[in-house]
């Protein structure tokens, strides 16, 4: 199993540019989410999916859009690039059933906004 | 959500045993301690939970105190491969939505 993979590993975007950033599992596990890490500190949580076809937001959503059209791909968008938009991204998944299931996270995609 | 109190950082030597400490005091009795950490320009990975009584794996071993207001991360022989940052969350067994505070950065020292 390759994991959670993520693409790109590196991306410099302008102000007011969009784009997506993929993350992809072959876990076949049903929760995927995406977090945000900023210099120093933890993650915070952006959006994340229970399901295809679900998503909801967490703790840091604006800005961001998700979509969940299949169980293994969970891509996330950028619509308009700020520069606080500037961070460390990671997406993590999880299967749901069982008493506890720990999260698996991508190597992550270091995002800079001019 | 329960609030965390974790060192800023610590360092040890290699080969002896480590103990991350973590305060949760306002923990609710549904919740339980989990354990990530993230070495260096990497993703977090699962170390280890725990609700109650003590826990180990192979990666380490946690210990709870009995009015689990507080919890310690133990590694028995510490290694370089060691050195991260360690996260302490406490978190609901069915609550998926971690919140993460900024961890103790665990220095290892040849």
């Amino acid at each position: 199993n390759a994991g959670v993979t993520q693409t790109p590993k590196f991306q410099v975007l302008k102000t007011g540019q969009s784009m997506t950033l993929q993350c992809a599992q072959d876990m076949n596990h049903e929760y995927m989410s995406w977090y945000r890490q900023d210099p120093g500190m933890g993650l915070r949580l952006i959006h994340y999916s229970v399901g295809a076809g679900i998503t909801d937001q967490g703790e840091v959503p604006n800005g961001y859009n998700v979509s969940r059209s299949t169980t293994e791909d969970f891509p996330l968008r950028l619509l308009s690039a700020a520069p606080s938009q500037t961070s460390v991204y990671f997406c993590a998944s999880s299967p749901l059933a069982g008493v506890y299931n720990e999260q698996f996270f991508g190597p992550g995609t270091r995002l800079t906004v001019l | 959500d329960a609030k965390t109190t974790q060192p800023n950082s610590m360092e040890s030597n290699e080969e002896e045993p480590v103990h991350l400490p973590c305060n949760h005091s306002t923990i609710s009795g549904t919740d339980y301690i989990h354990w990530y950490r993230q070495l260096p320009s990497q993703g977090p990975e699962y170390v280890i939970h725990g609700l109650t009584s003590n826990v180990n794996n192979r990666m380490a071993s946690l210990a709870i105190a009995e009015d689990r207001k507080s919890s310690t991360l133990i590694l028995h022989r510490a290694t370089l491969r060691d050195a991260a940052v360690y996260y302490c969350i406490p978190n609901s067994d069915s609550n998926y939505q971690l919140i993460w505070g900024a961890g103790t950065k665990l220095i290892i020292k040849p």
